[in-house]
């Protein structure tokens, strides 16, 4: 089946370093989501990107869609420790009608 | 709008008792999604309901059902429990389909022992 993998799967990182978590899917998506969980809650979604080479921001989050639509990265510039979760990407089965989440990448960030 | 709402939110059982877990998405959202997340096994889809029908099911054994009324609240039930159940279960729900936006519940922390 459809698989969906991100690297690294932790990384702990100094306030205001950047941190950057990749995602790469077995398959070509027609879509990409990101969703952050923090410790202890549940995952809240972020955002989604349906175009090849598509790039979108929100303040210090850089999202970018792959030019084969089968890999996808999220960039945290100047990481805040408001930043710590972990950090899955989803994307729709392509044989079925639900997402795939992707094996999360857990950031932990010291002030 | 009220978010989506899960019940109870801690649970504690023994092997091989059962437990009903209860889901209230967001008003107007028909599609209801359920997860197993795990700290080896990431967040594995269950199943999902739509208009009270089962439209999609994911690699779990029959002990793990789900069922959904007509007001769009779902239910899961899992039966004759083993260690391996213990996780934290999310709903999640959606307009349409369980490959659109998710929004998860708070989720239902269950601890088999």
């Amino acid at each position: 089946g459809q698989q969906v993998m991100q690297i690294p799967q932790y990384q702990h990182v100094q306030e205001g370093e950047d941190f950057t978590t990749y995602c790469n899917s077995s398959t070509t998506l027609s879509n990409i989501q990101w969703y952050k969980q923090r410790p202890g809650g549940h995952p809240v979604f972020l955002i989604q990107l349906v175009k090849s080479g598509e790039v979108k921001k929100q303040k210090r989050l850089t999202f970018q869609f792959g030019e084969a639509k089968k890999n996808s990265s999220l960039h945290i510039t100047a990481t805040q420790t408001t930043d710590v979760g972990t950090y899955f990407c989803a994307g729709p089965d392509t044989g079925f009608q639900k997402l795939v989440f992707g094996t999360g990448t857990r950031l932990l960030v010291s002030p | 709008k009220a978010g989506v709402t899960q019940t109870p939110r801690y649970l504690i059982k023994t092997r091989g008792q059962q437990v009903t877990l209860s889901c209230s998405p967001i008003s107007g959202h028909r599609s209801v999604s359920w997860y197993q997340q795990t700290p080896g096994q990431g967040l594995q889809f269950l199943f999902e309901y739509f208009s009270e029908t089962q439209r999609n099911k994911g690699n779990f054994p029959g002990r793990f059902s789900g069922r959904q009324f007509s007001n769009s609240r779902s239910e899961m039930n899992v039966s004759t429990l083993e260690l391996g159940d213990s996780a934290l279960y999310l709903c999640a729900s959606s307009l349409g389909t369980s490959r659109e936006t998710q929004y998860f519940g708070p989720g239902t922390r269950l601890l088999v022992l």
